[in-house]
């Protein structure tokens, strides 16, 4: 079973922090996705990387690619409480096969 | 925006009965999924749906579980006998096409199983 590690588990910062998150793998993936997901609602798609060493950037978040395609990471800049939820990374090893999920990260941002 | 539909949101049933779970993915999707969340853990595939036919299972899709489009509209999960480790969010999603569409996920239906 291909395993996606996100780090950390959790994450607790003040309004106006920069934060990044982890999604590594021992595994080559053909492409990785970031879901946020709210409490009792499905995961929402964020970003697909496909390429290795690709940066693709929304609003203030960043995200990138490993080189080798195994891993990924999201940064977001001047965190604001709007962006508190459960960040998941999903990748597939083939396009068009099923998503392997990551257990999340669950950011929290007070004000 | 179009969404992907689930009914119920809830469901609470005894041990060994069937239950299905039904979804109305985007009209104009292609590709129809179904994953599950068990609290605390890890989102997990169950099965994809493509051309009235299963493309790809997970381990956990066993003869347990079927899945079915019975219409244009309605893609189904059935769980012919329930265990208590069945207890999970199970979430239906759609696409448009294959590769690396983006997925559109329902709010999930939370499954109880007693």
């Amino acid at each position: 079973t291909q395993l996606l590690e996100q780090s950390p588990q959790f994450l607790s910062i003040q309004e106006g922090e920069n934060l990044t998150v982890y999604c590594n793998s021992s595994s080559v993936f053909s492409s990785l996705q970031w879901y946020r997901q709210e409490p009792g609602e499905g995961p929402v798609l964020l970003v697909t990387v496909v390429t290795g060493g690709e940066v693709k950037k929304l609003k203030r978040l960043t995200f990138q690619f490993g080189d080798a395609r195994k891993d990924s990471s999201l940064h977001i800049t001047a965190a604001q409480p709007g962006d508190t939820g459960l960040y998941l990374c999903a990748g597939a090893r083939q396009a068009g096969t099923a998503l392997i999920f990551g257990k999340g990260t669950t950011l929290s941002v007070s004000s | 925006e179009p969404e992907v539909t689930q009914t119920p949101s809830h469901q609470v049933t005894q041990m060994g009965q069937e239950v299905i779970l039904r979804c109305v993915p985007i009209s104009n999707h292609l590709y129809f999924y179904w994953y599950r969340q068990i609290l605390g853990q890890k989102v997990e595939f169950l099965v994809s749906f493509y051309n009235n036919e299963i493309s790809e299972k997970s381990e956990i899709f066993d003869d347990q579980f079927s899945v079915e489009r019975p219409d244009g509209s309605n893609f189904t999960l059935k769980i012919r006998s329930t265990k208590l480790e069945d207890s999970a969010m199970y979430f239906c999603a759609s696409s448009r096409g294959g590769g690396n569409e983006k997925l559109f996920f329902g709010s999930g239906t939370q499954l109880s199983v007693l």
